[in-house]
């Protein structure tokens, strides 16, 4: 149990929705990060955020956002979906140190129809 | 453009024989460099890593390989065991990004 949760599990939802991604970190990891696996590819970089504010940014579409609350709980918000945003969601989080390893939840598998 | 690279997208080896996943970069900036090990269902786990300062880092039955001049990794598994099946993936940071870039995985399936 790596101490990342996140909810919900699985997720099935319309083309043209929004849905929202929650992750709690490993109790004392200040940094949280999205990672996005789609079919046959790796792990994506979305966006990291360290004590509540943003750090880093990949490749994140502009119909997606995040943020990390004060109680470091992270949600990544998916709005106008599409078929292709079809993909495992991960979340992960570290103690934000250089090269601290980052411990991932077990993914949010989401599915757009 | 693919930064960290796993070309072969599966291996199989036998149990008690050595497991060999290559990893290539073209990232010259790249640093550190990590191992994961995920099973289905489940998050990457962090299995090993090596710094840029060192060639090689070992615990236990895996060791990293790093190659600085080719841009190439390598993990080794020695002996090779039925519960190491798993997809492993690489990944790199340096010191001017915030964040790790992995490679699309190779499939590990070792049989008994």
């Amino acid at each position: 149990d790596s101490g990342v949760t996140q909810t919900p599990k699985h997720l099935i939802t319309a083309t043209g929705q929004r849905v929202t991604l929650r992750c709690s970190p490993r109790s004392g990891d200040l940094s949280v990060y999205w990672y996005q696996q789609s079919l046959d590819q790796g792990l994506q970089f979305l966006i990291q955020y360290y004590n509540g504010e943003e750090r880093a940014k990949g490749n994140i579409l502009e119909r997606f956002s995040a943020q990390q609350f004060p109680d470091l709980h992270s949600e990544l918000n998916l709005s106008s979906l599409e078929l292709g945003d079809s993909a495992l969601y991960f979340c992960a989080s570290s103690v934000g140190a250089a090269n601290s390893p980052l411990h991932f939840g077990n993914g949010t598998r989401l599915t757009v129809t | 453009d693919q930064q960290v690279k796993q070309n072969s997208p599966s291996l199989s080896v036998q149990e008690g024989r050595i497991s060999i996943l290559n990893c290539d970069y073209t990232n010259s900036m790249f640093d550190y460099f990590l191992w994961y090990k995920k099973y289905p269902a489940e998050g990457p786990t962090f299995l090993i890593s090596i710094s840029s300062i060192k060639d090689k880092n070992e615990d236990g039955r895996f060791t990293v390989f790093l190659n600085k001049s080719a841009k190439h990794l390598s993990l080794h598994i020695v002996p090779s065991q039925p519960g190491d099946s798993a997809v492993y993936f690489c990944a790199a940071i340096g010191r001017s990004q915030g964040n790790l870039i992995f490679g699309k995985g190779t499939k590990l399936s070792v049989k008994p």
